[in-house]
């Protein structure tokens, strides 16, 4: 069975300051999505990470995807008020009928001035 | 701009109402979604369409019974609730289920259950 896991689990950071975001997954999966929330709102999708290796970037935000690992990281460079949300990584799962999936718990990151 | 659909946004039903909530996408996915979220909980799967055909049924009480009348609509209807089926109900399209690709999501239908 997937498990997704992704820590922190709450963040708060300072303007200007750089930070990491972890997901990690039990189980072979070679796409993995990240997705931003902010309160009382649906999910964004933020990035796509398709294969071994994949970096994406889009301004302060950048994912990247290890599947040896089973690792995928989100770094925030210089962090501003606005990227204050939830985010969430989900790991495509191939089991069962149908794949689907997996999210995690989600990161709440508060950014301060 | 959402390209997927929900209405209503917010709905208040009591537990012997019968009420639907409803999700268009015209981005020619084939594979629909329902969600549930809970407060500062992930969504959790409820039903996958493939094909306008049910694909999975992640265990979920008949209460809530989903329809894909073609493969640009999917509804949600809604009978006998209780009120922890408070939540944020959200739909999404993918281009297909299989393998699982990156969803798109509505905005989300509120529901509350008195």
């Amino acid at each position: 069975e997937l498990k997704v896991e992704q820590n922190p689990l709450f963040l708060s950071m300072q303007e200007g300051k750089n930070y990491t975001i972890y997901c990690n997954y039990s189980t072979t999966s070679d796409r993995l999505y990240w997705y931003r929330q902010d309160p009382g709102k649906s999910l964004e999708s933020l990035f796509v990470l398709l294969s071994n290796g994949a970096v994406k970037q889009e301004g302060r935000l950048m994912a990247s995807l290890d599947t040896k690992a089973r690792l995928s990281t989100l770094h925030i460079t210089a962090a501003v008020h606005d990227l204050s949300a939830t985010y969430f990584c989900a790991v495509a799962n191939y089991g069962g009928s149908q794949g689907n999936l997996i999210f995690g718990k989600g990161t709440k990151l508060s950014v301060k001035p | 701009d959402t390209e997927v659909t929900q209405t209503p946004k917010h709905l208040v039903m009591g537990m012997t109402n019968k009420k639907s909530l409803k999700c268009e996408q015209h981005m020619g996915h084939r594979a629909m979604y329902w969600y549930k979220q809970k407060a500062k909980k992930p969504p959790e799967l409820m039903f996958v369409y493939s094909y306008e055909k049910l694909s999975i049924n992640e265990s979920v009480p008949s209460r809530f019974s989903p329809e894909c009348p073609n493969s640009s609509l999917l509804n949600l209807h809604l009978h006998a609730l209780q009120p922890e089926d408070s939540a944020l109900y959200l739909c999404a399209s993918s281009h297909r289920a299989s393998p699982p690709g990156e969803l798109f999501f509505g905005e989300g239908s509120r529901l509350t259950v008195l």
